[in-house]
């Protein structure tokens, strides 16, 4: 199993600009989500989605967009591009509910914003 | 937003020293208390996941334990060894949705 894989690894954007950040697991977990982590902060919920066809907004999800069509597929989508928005970005996923299961964490994705 | 408050922020450890630290968190709604260890350049992974007030679990050398009636969970790390150098994240579950804590930054010297 490769588990949680995230492209790109880094990315390089211009104010702006728009992008999808790719995120796929192998294990047939139910919940997905989308974390951004800025230094001096915690992992912070950005969106989320329980199912296929099913996402929710999670603490910070202004700016971003997601859809869940596939079990094994949660893009994170970037609208238009804003320094604020530079990060490291964690896709993670788990089986069934968020709540009792441990998150299997991707690799990240680093994104700078010019 | 869920307030969960990881205290210290940073330790230093002497190799084969014992240390603890703690994650603090609201008391009502809870659900379950996960804590996760990252490791430079890596991603979290998954230590323990609580759910019962009371619960005690180990791994290891690390252990950890939950008090949901005050908000309030230590995770000990026995003799410490330098592998153990890492952030320890703890994360709150609310329904569907994990808060996490900025970390507790363990920095163990040979």
């Amino acid at each position: 199993n490769a588990g949680v894989t995230q492209t790109p690894k880094f990315q390089v954007l211009k104010t702006g600009q728009s992008m999808t950040l790719q995120c796929a697991q192998d294990m047939n977990h139910e919940y997905m989500s989308w974390y951004r982590q800025d230094p001096g902060m915690g992992l912070r919920l950005i969106h989320y989605s329980v199912g296929a066809g099913i996402t929710d907004q999670g603490e910070v999800p202004n700016g971003y967009n997601v859809s869940r069509s596939t079990t094994e597929d949660f893009p994170l989508r970037l609208l238009s591009a804003a320094p604020s928005q530079t990060s490291v970005y964690f896709c993670a996923s788990s089986y069934s509910s968020g709540s009792y299961n441990e998150q299997f964490f991707g690799p990240g994705t680093r994104l700078t914003v010019l | 937003i869920l307030n969960v408050e990881q205290s210290p922020q940073s330790l230093h450890v002497q190799e084969g020293d014992s240390t603890n630290f703690t994650c603090s968190f609201p008391s009502s709604n809870f659900y379950a208390l996960h804590w996760y260890r990252w490791e430079t350049a890596k991603s979290p992974e998954a230590l323990f996941v609580m759910t019962l007030n009371g619960d005690e679990k180990k791994k290891g050398r690390i252990s950890a334990t939950l008090n949901t009636k005050e908000g309030y969970s230590y995770l000990y790390i026995k003799g410490s060894q330098p592998e153990d150098s890492a952030t320890y994240l703890c994360a709150f579950s609310n329904d569907y949705k994990l808060s996490f804590g900025a970390g507790t930054t363990v920095t163990v010297r040979a």
